[in-house]
């Protein structure tokens, strides 16, 4: 069974830097690419960008490009979500996703990370 | 961007009741949507990939169709556990991008 574990929730505050992991357990992160997924309170779901775990290739929504960094590390199987310097506006869930390689959907995600960024 | 314009916001339905959501994506996608089941506090569960095909383990009241542009989620008959909201998603470009939601209530 594939499962994705994410860090804890974190509090921090306006222009701090954070990063967050998404573990996957049962089978190679290799195997297939992973997408973050943001949802902000009360809201619907953002794609935010993804990575091939195999060589580290990365796609982002144009309005986070270099906002936040998408990375992985295939020796432990783990994909990270990274900002070097939050916005209040960052406040939200962040849930990780494993992404078909043919048809794009997201069939296995994590339980998620709270992040709350506040002064 | 692509967009995707998923109806109603919101739906009020009765267990046993049949139920359709729809997404209308902005341009060609053909086959590339998918469908996810969301309850309170947890992630996202897929339903439907690829327009019509039933995710292993989903109930097969549940299924999914394509028209042109159009999708549709249909829920033949509603179990209390269905009561949720549901998003659509398209794989075909980046950025991929998701409906606004239908909150399915009682």
């Amino acid at each position: 069974e594939v499962q994705l574990v994410q860090s804890g929730a974190e509090v921090k505050k306006p222009g701090e830097s954070l990063r967050i992991s998404c573990k996957v357990a049962g089978y190679s992160l290799t195997t297939n690419w992973i997408s973050w997924v943001r949802q902000m309170p009360g809201k619907g779901l953002e794609w935010m960008g993804r990575i091939d775990p195999n060589d580290s290739y990365t796609n982002y929504r144009q309005s986070l490009q270099g906002h936040v960094t998408i990375s992985a590390d295939k020796s432990i199987n783990t994909a990270y979500l990274q900002w070097s310097s939050l916005k209040a506006s960052d406040t939200a869930m962040y849930y990780c996703a494993t992404r078909d390689g043919s048809l794009g959907f997201f069939d296995n995600w994590g339980q998620g990370t709270l992040v709350t960024v506040s002064s | 961007d692509i967009q995707m314009t998923q109806s109603p916001s919101s739906l009020s339905a009765s267990v046993g009741d049949r139920v359709t959501i729809t997404c209308r994506a902005s341009q060609a996608i053909y086959n590339y949507l998918n469908w996810y089941q969301q309850k309170p506090g947890k992630a996202p569960n897929l339903l439907i990939y690829a327009a019509s095909n039933l995710q292993s383990g989903v109930p097969s009241r549940f299924s999914g169709s394509r028209s042109g542009t159009d999708f549709t989620l249909s829920i033949s008959t509603l179990h209390p556990e269905d009561f949720a909201t549901y998003f659509c998603h398209q794989s075909h470009s980046t950025p991929n991008t998701f409906g606004q939601g239908t909150k399915l209530e009682i």
